[in-house]
């Protein structure tokens, strides 16, 4: 069963608007951690967001926020007034308990259309 | 500040030659992981290193793939015998706790 399941193969969002990238995943360990990054196309994975298991509050970095439906195992990532340098692949990853491992979803191309 | 860094980043090779690939971590951080990412897909993690030992590795490491980190700076990943199948980019992060981990530029494997 795959662990991180991203439904968005692509999107196409027009400049300065938000847009919810979708994430759910698959694990029985109370303990885990969620993340998203990333990729333009030069092919550098840039971290953007965590999320711990046990935080109370759903994490925000500047324009990226994660919202953390606990009990439907969702993580979406949203990206307020958006820019054509959003433009890239969005991967949604996972680390369970001690492992050390990342799990990744297979992403989400964004396009921003001026 | 300067961040991971690989190389070579693009290599060329036959196959059932032996490659080799070089990732230097963020000087602070002790941790280290490698990861292979074909295209369209997410990467998959391939091995994983605390300072010098290596703590995890991935089935998918077979045994023409081998990693080290000595004296727990820079790494590197050795293919011997490439296949076709190896073409990828491979993929290297460093932390210092076991939450964000941030990711080199990436060395990307042609193998004909």
């Amino acid at each position: 069963a795959q662990k991180i399941t991203q439904t968005q193969p692509g999107m196409f969002v027009q400049e300065k608007e938000a847009v919810t990238l979708d994430c759910t995943y698959d694990t029985s360990d109370p303990s885990y951690g969620l993340f998203w990054y990333k990729q333009p196309s030069s092919g550098e994975m840039i971290f953007l967001i965590y999320q711990g298991s046990y935080d109370q509050q759903n994490a925000t970095e500047g324009r990226y926020s994660l919202n953390f439906q606990k009990a439907r195992k969702s993580a979406n990532l949203v990206i307020s007034a958006s820019q054509l340098g959003d433009s890239a692949m969005y991967f949604c990853a996972m680390r369970e308990g001690s492992n050390y491992q990342l799990i990744w979803g297979a992403g989400t191309k964004l396009i921003i259309k001026p | 500040d300067t961040g991971v860094s690989q190389n070579p980043r693009h290599k060329i090779t036959k196959r059932g030659q032996n490659v080799t690939f070089r990732c230097d971590p963020i000087s602070e951080h002790n941790r280290l992981y490698w990861y292979r990412q074909t295209l369209g897909q997410g990467p998959e993690f391939l091995t994983y290193f605390q300072n010098e030992a290596q703590l995890e590795k991935s089935r998918l490491l077979s045994d023409r793939f081998s990693a080290e980190r000595p004296k727990g700076s820079f790494s590197t990943l050795e293919i011997q015998r490439t296949e076709q199948g190896d073409s990828a980019m491979y993929l290297c992060a460093s932390s210092s706790v076991p939450y964000e981990q941030y990711f080199g530029p990436g060395t990307r494997l042609t193998v004909t």
